[in-house]
């Protein structure tokens, strides 16, 4: 167990909703990064968060949104959602802001189901 | 731009034999690299990194990676695999230049272990 928690497991929606996946970092740890995994893109960076601020982005949709609460835990949005977002998505923490050395540790993954 | 490469999709060992998963990398300034395990239906979990110093690195349940900066290479090895060690494995790199420390994946590479 990482340590890092997300919720929830599996989600199933229609083309066209949007939807929250909700991840709560290690305890004491600042930096939470989303990254998406789907068969054809392979594991991708989406958006990294330090202590509320956004801090990196990577291939990140413009419909796909992210926010970092006071209390540290990271919300991911995603809305007007398409087949093709179908994919487990990861949410992962480390302690510090800047540092390519960290480790970053990952949660379980929510597995996103687009019918 | 940085990439990961793990030029094999699969590799079969048998139990107790040597197990070896490559990889190889290109990015502009000094790398820093990880191995993760997946288990079915589990998060990434962190195996070992390499950051400086000694090229040979250990890591958990038994693994361990020689970085080689003439063949850009970080492969991870096992000296006697187990049943237990199937699972997807994945290489990652963070070049020095980042400083935020977002995560370039490869493919992957899927280890299966036969009795």
């Amino acid at each position: 167990d990482s340590g890092v928690t997300q919720t929830p497991k599996h989600l199933i929606t229609a083309t066209g909703q949007r939807v929250t996946l909700r991840c709560s970092p290690r305890s004491g740890d600042l930096s939470v990064y989303w990254y998406q995994q789907s068969l054809d893109q392979g594991l991708q960076f989406l958006i990294q968060y330090y202590n509320g601020e956004e801090r990196a982005k990577g291939n990140i949709l413009e419909r796909f949104s992210a926010q970092q609460f006071p209390d540290l835990h990271s919300e991911l949005n995603l809305s007007s959602l398409e087949l093709g977002d179908s994919a487990l998505y990861f949410c992962a923490s480390s302690s510090l802001a800047r540092g390519s050395t960290d480790t970053q540790y990952f949660g379980p993954g929510t597995r996103l189901t687009v019918l | 731009a940085q990439s990961v490469a793990q030029p094999e999709d699969q590799v079969n060992v048998a139990e107790g034999n040597p197990l070896t998963v490559k990889c190889t990398y290109s990015v502009s300034g000094n790398p820093y690299l990880f191995w993760y395990v997946q288990y079915p239906n589990r998060g990434l979990q962190f195996l070992l990194k390499y950051i400086t110093g000694d090229n040979l690195v250990k890591g958990s349940y038994g693994f361990e990676a020689e970085f080689n900066k003439s063949q850009t290479s970080f492969h991870l090895k096992k000296p006697s695999a187990l049943v237990s060690d199937s699972a997807l494995y994945f290489c990652a790199v963070s070049p020095s230049t980042d400083s935020w420390g977002k995560l370039q994946f490869g493919a992957g590479t899927q280890v299966v272990v036969t009795p």
